[in-house]
């Protein structure tokens, strides 16, 4: 079993759907979850950092984090089409030297306008 | 603040051959990150210096090396390589790169070819 897992779609929506992307994780040391987005040919940029169980939000993004189920999700409201992307939940452990990123294999979304 | 660079963009080598890949981080950043991202894999963590030294490795073998200089730029190096290192190498940087709420940013990558 993979450490994180993600469904690597393709995910194609209209404009203005909302979108849910989501990865599931075995390894209860995990503390810090986050959501990059990569664009075509670029690297990964940070969306969302989360720490606790809960909610994030961040104009219209929003990371959701339940510890308990090891399931991590990013919502994204009104979604545009330069939201086209592939999007990767990473993780990270906490103490030690178990500050390595690991990712999931990433979903490609689509907005169409 | 310029972001993370890295050098060459693209790159083309045969079997066998070796590479080297560098990665100027972020000014101020002392910790340097690598992952290989694939289609079949997606992305992987290669290793990881902080001040010059190694403190984290991925599971990849001994062909796959790296290092820190004092300035924080960091190069890692592919002997002997397969058609299975075809792929993006991507550097990221980060203040400490503790475990402490702390973000790690990337570069654009490195793509490598190997025919």
């Amino acid at each position: 079993q993979k450490e994180v897992e993600q469904d690597p779609g393709p995910l194609s929506v209209p404009e203005g759907a909302i979108v849910s992307l989501n990865c599931t994780y075995s390894n209860s040391a995990f503390q810090y979850f986050m959501w990059y987005r990569q664009y075509s040919r670029k690297g990964p940029e940070l969306l969302m950092y989360t720490y606790s169980s809960g909610n994030k939000e961040d104009g219209r993004f929003t990371a959701q984090v339940d510890k308990s189920s090891k399931y991590i999700s990013l919502f994204i409201r009104d979604s545009q089409p330069s939201d086209s992307a592939t999007y990767l939940c990473a993780m990270m452990g906490g103490g030690g030297s178990n500050y390595k990123l690991t990712f999931g294999k990433g979903t490609l979304l689509t907005v169409n306008p | 603040k310029a972001g993370v660079t890295q050098t060459p963009r693209y790159l083309i080598k045969t079997r066998g051959q070796q590479v080297t890949l560098s990665c100027s981080p972020i000014s101020g950043h002392r910790s340097v990150s690598w992952y290989q991202q694939t289609p079949g894999q997606g992305l992987q963590f290669l290793f990881e210096y902080f001040s010059e030294t190694q403190r984290n490795k991925g599971n990849f073998p001994g062909r796959f090396s790296g290092r820190q200089f004092s300035n924080s730029r960091s190069e890692m190096n592919v002997s002997t390589l397969e058609l299975g290192d075809s792929a993006l190498y991507l550097c990221a940087s980060s203040l400490r790169g503790t475990d402490k709420q702390e973000t790690q940013y990337f570069g654009p990558g490195t793509r490598l070819l190997v025919l």
